[in-house]
């Protein structure tokens, strides 16, 4: 089964460009995660979707960063403009309903210099 | 704050050994943990998880233990092999986020 697919799997831009993460989930799972990990914090929630809808966007750091999830198998995390300090790793899951496990992409690699 | 923290920042263990990693969490309100494997330069990988009605809980070479009385999870690796190494997050969830602990690395050596 295709777990969790995320791209680029690396991306390294120039301060002040847009960027776009991108998330398929597994099929039949319906909610989502993004995350964000570095060193310093560890793994941060950024924003939940449940059925498509966000839920909880109260760990987007700033208005720069905007994500969306226009259907049931794709998500997206933008950030415009970018700074460096976004630099980390992105992390996108999803999960069934209730208690269940979350299922983690390979996440992408984002340096902004 | 609740919280979710790890005893040790870092394990070394010899190859054929048990492991044992710990986690304290604050939240008496969980009822889900889960523990996850992350390997260098990808996700977390879910391992095993044990709901609050439980106490023990077994995998393929792995246990989950729970004590709900002094808020401990551990999780335990039997015969540990090389690759076995990797950081190690426990998570608790008390309703849709998962709060993750700092991590602990896991290092096999022959």
């Amino acid at each position: 089964d295709a777990g969790v697919i995320q791209s680029p799997r690396h991306e390294v831009t120039e301060m002040g460009q847009e960027v776009t993460l991108r998330c398929k989930p597994i099929s039949g799972h319906n909610s989502l995660f993004w995350y964000r990990q570095t060193m310093m914090r560890g793994l941060e929630l950024l924003i939940y979707f449940n059925n498509n809808v966000p839920i909880d966007d109260s760990g987007m750091p700033e208005d720069r960063f905007s994500a969306k999830m226009p259907n049931a198998s794709f998500s997206t995390l933008k950030i415009q403009p970018s700074e460096p300090r976004d630099s980390a790793v992105y992390f996108c899951a999803s999960g069934g309903q209730g208690n269940q496990p979350q299922h983690f992409g390979d996440g992408t690699r984002l340096s902004i210099l | 704050g609740e919280s979710v923290g790890l005893h040790l920042p870092t394990l070394s263990v010899q190859e054929g050994d048990n492991s044992i990693i710990n986690c304290a969490y604050s939240n008496s309100a969980s009822d889900y943990f889960i523990w996850y494997k992350q390997e260098s330069g990808k996700g977390p990988q879910f391992i095993i998880d044990i709901r609050s009605n439980m106490d023990k809980r077994q995998g393929q070479r792995v246990t989950v233990l729970l004590n709900k009385t002094v808020k401990h999870l551990s999780l335990q690796i039997a015969a540990t092999q090389p690759g076995d190494s990797a950081v190690y997050f426990c998570a608790e969830n008390s309703g849709y986020a998962l709060n993750f602990g700092k991590g602990t690395s896991l290092l096999v050596t022959p």
